[in-house]
């Protein structure tokens, strides 16, 4: 069965940072894109990031793009995303997801609140 | 720019059937989608995949209640003998080029 648990998330004040874990078990971690998915508090889904399978290769919204850092340690089926200089408006519920284009499979997310 | 429009709410009686429509922005006709439910308080569960040809491919244990087919533009998730567990929010999701993938907006089924 694949499972994928995020853990991680917090309260942090503004400009601070954080760091997402995402464990992945069940399939073979090292042949799929990864994704990060955010829904901020009572909002949709919004794409976040992506990181191919090697880890070589990785692009960004345009909302974190130089402020996140997506990375993947396939020795320990485990997916990062690294937050810095937290705003208000990155308040959201954090999935991780895995798929080259379809998102098949999701994690219960992990929660990022960002206020003084 | 790669759009995915959908009608923010939906309704339809216990047992009944229902379909919600995702609308591809112009020039995108071609794109496949994937179909996501979000039940409430929980993370996203993935449906199907949907091609315009309107063939389409399930996620593992999805019950065969759920459906989808295609015209033109619109992809359409068609669930049927509705049950008070398919009140949900629901997703669809495209992928374009230079590596962007998007959503709709999403669409609250109501169980009457």
């Amino acid at each position: 069965e694949v499972q994928l648990v995020e853990s991680g998330g917090g309260l942090v004040q503004p400009g601070g940072s954080l760091r997402l874990s995402c464990a992945a078990s069940g399939f073979t971690f090292n042949t799929y894109w990864m994704h990060w998915v955010r829904q901020a508090p009572g909002k949709g889904l919004v794409w976040v990031s992506r990181i191919n399978s090697d880890g070589s290769s990785a692009s960004y919204a345009d909302s974190v793009k130089g402020r996140f850092t997506i990375s993947r340690d396939n020795a320990k089926n485990t997916l990062y995303l690294q937050i810095n200089s937290l705003r208000a408006e990155d308040t959201a519920v954090y999935y991780c997801t895995r798929g080259d284009y379809c998102f098949d499979s999701w994690g219960q997310g992990t929660l990022v609140t960002v206020s003084s | 720019q790669l759009v995915l429009t959908q009608s923010p709410s939906a309704s339809a009686s216990l047992g009944a059937s229902v379909k919600l429509t995702c609308t591809l922005s112009s020039g995108h006709s071609s794109y496949a989608i994937a179909w996501h439910q979000q039940q409430p308080e929980k993370g996203p569960r993935y449906l199907m995949r949907l091609n315009s040809d309107g063939s389409h491919i399930k996620g593992d244990g999805i019950p065969d209640r759920f459906s989808g087919s295609s015209s033109g533009a619109e992809r359409y998730l068609i669930i049927s003998s509705l049950q008070s567990g398919d009140e949900a929010d629901y997703y669809c999701q495209t992928w374009g080029t230079d590596t962007q993938w998007v959503f709709g907006g999403g669409t609250k089924l109501t169980v009457l």
